[in-house]
């Protein structure tokens, strides 16, 4: 068990429509990543949190958000969801910017 | 941006047998890590490498961070069914502070 905690499992939805993916970071972790999974392919780094502050985007759509609470639990919100937004989501924390990672066991996203 | 090549993209051995898989990059990185990510999970941190020329052993697990900090390889001695799974190699710094880079992933089939 990394520590790193992500919900919901599953996720089925159609088209067009809006999702929020939480994750809650390691106890005392500050940081917190997304990362994409797509099938044959590896991790993408979607985007990074630092104590509630953005700090580093990578290949992040337009329709993506995210956000970092006081609380240190993070959101992955995808909006206007496409057919191949379907995916694996990764939530991983780490204690400061080159720390190694701890991954979440991902949320499947199904998008019908 | 940084870019990692990890090599071989897929492996099919007898249990018993060693295994040697390696990563390259056209940049530096400060830190290296291995991960090792079974179906349905998250990737789980195997080894984290801090240092130029560095050999770290965990179990049945070697890995070394080159010396031109652009390269790393995993060994596995002795393969056992369960160590079957995806490896990644990752590289964390650089030019992406606090990004983490994973390479392609390495699929590893043991045959009992």
């Amino acid at each position: 068990d990394s520590g790193v905690t992500q919900t919901p499992k599953h996720l089925i939805t159609a088209t067009g429509q809006r999702v929020t993916l939480r994750c809650s970071p390691r106890s005392g972790d500050l940081s917190v990543y997304w990362y994409q999974q797509s099938l044959d392919q590896g991790l993408q780094f979607l985007i990074q949190y630092y104590n509630g502050e953005e700090r580093a985007k990578g290949n992040i759509l337009e329709r993506f958000s995210a956000q970092q609470f006081p609380d240190l639990h993070s959101e992955l919100n995808l909006s206007s969801l496409e057919l191949g937004d379907s995916a694996l989501y990764f939530c991983a924390s780490s204690t400061q910017g080159e720390s190694p990672l701890h991954f979440g066991n991902g949320t499947r996203l199904t998008v019908t | 941006g940084q870019q990692l090549n990890q090599s071989p993209q897929s492996m099919f051995i007898q249990e018993g047998e060693d295994v040697s898989m390696n990563c390259t990059s056209s940049s530096i990185f400060n830190t290296w890590l291995w991960y090792k990510q079974d179906p349905g999970e998250g990737p789980v941190l195997l080894i984290a490498l801090y240092k130029a020329g560095e050999l770290t052993s965990n179990g049945r697990l070697t890995a070394q961070f080159g010396i031109t900090r652009k390269d790393s390889f995993l060994n596995i001695s002795a393969s056992i069914p369960s160590d079957v799974g995806i490896y990644f190699c990752a590289g964390l710094g650089g030019t992406s502070y606090g990004k983490l880079t994973f390479g392609q992933g390495t699929i590893l089939t043991v045959h009992p």
